[in-house]
């Protein structure tokens, strides 16, 4: 069964660089979860989107934005980044509503 | 007990044995509840969920037991086996919401062959 897709999985980047994430959900899914997770830490949720109009937010900075297009992939874009950046990133897909979400392998970022 | 930072509550098990991971999670309005299962290096891997009017559902060797009284869940993994060895995370969902997690500390359980 096709799962949830990351890119790229391993990136690594200087501080106060730019980088972009992506994610491909699960076909038919049409919500979009986007979590961060520090080194044994839980996951923290970022952002959501439902049909490609963003539905919730999370703890997310002011310096990443993110959206889904009309493929319903999505991308989170960090910019300025930090040290404290460097993290697990993942995402999760699933269909609208409070349903079982479907999590990718994540984008370990490391800023150096 | 308690996890600080780095330091995940650690349980140890032998393998055959039953394992009960315990979870404490926050908010009286949740209505949904789901196990994942976290392997180094890989996404959480859904366990088994629980909505808020049910106590107890049971999966393939999973049991999820819900207390909202006390707002506690537990995970039971019967004859544990060296592949259940991984971190464990409960997360709710509140009710009303547009289905964002919010993961408690996780547990990792270790399975002794």
């Amino acid at each position: 069964a096709a799962g949830v897709i990351q890119s790229p999985r391993h990136l690594i980047k200087e501080k106060r660089e730019t980088a972009t994430l992506k994610c491909y959900p699960i076909p038919r899914h049409d919500t979009v979860y986007w979590y961060q997770q520090g080194p044994g830490q839980d996951p923290q949720f970022l952002i959501s989107f439902y049909e490609k109009m963003q539905s919730d937010k999370g703890s997310i900075p002011d310096r990443f934005s993110a959206q889904q297009f009309s493929d319903y992939h999505s991308e989170l874009n960090m910019s300025s980044l930090e040290l404290g950046d460097s993290a697990l990133y993942f995402c999760a897909s699933s269909l609208a509503g409070p349903y079982e979400q479907y999590f990718g392998p994540g984008t370990r970022l490391t800023v150096t | 007990g308690e996890s600080v930072g780095l330091h995940l509550p650690t349980l140890s098990v032998q393998e055959g044995d039953n394992s009960i991971i315990n979870c404490a999670y926050s908010n009286s309005a949740s209505d949904y509840f789901i196990w994942y299962k976290q392997e180094s290096g890989k996404g959480p891997q859904f366990i088994i969920d629980i909505r808020s009017n049910m106590d107890k559902r049971q999966g393939q060797r999973v049991t999820v037991l819900l207390n909202k009284t006390v707002k506690h869940l537990s995970l039971q993994i019967a004859a544990t086996q060296p592949g259940d060895s991984a971190v464990y995370f409960c997360a709710e969902i509140l009710g009303g919401s547009q289905g964002n997690l919010i993961f408690g500390k996780g547990t990792k359980l270790s399975v002794k062959p």
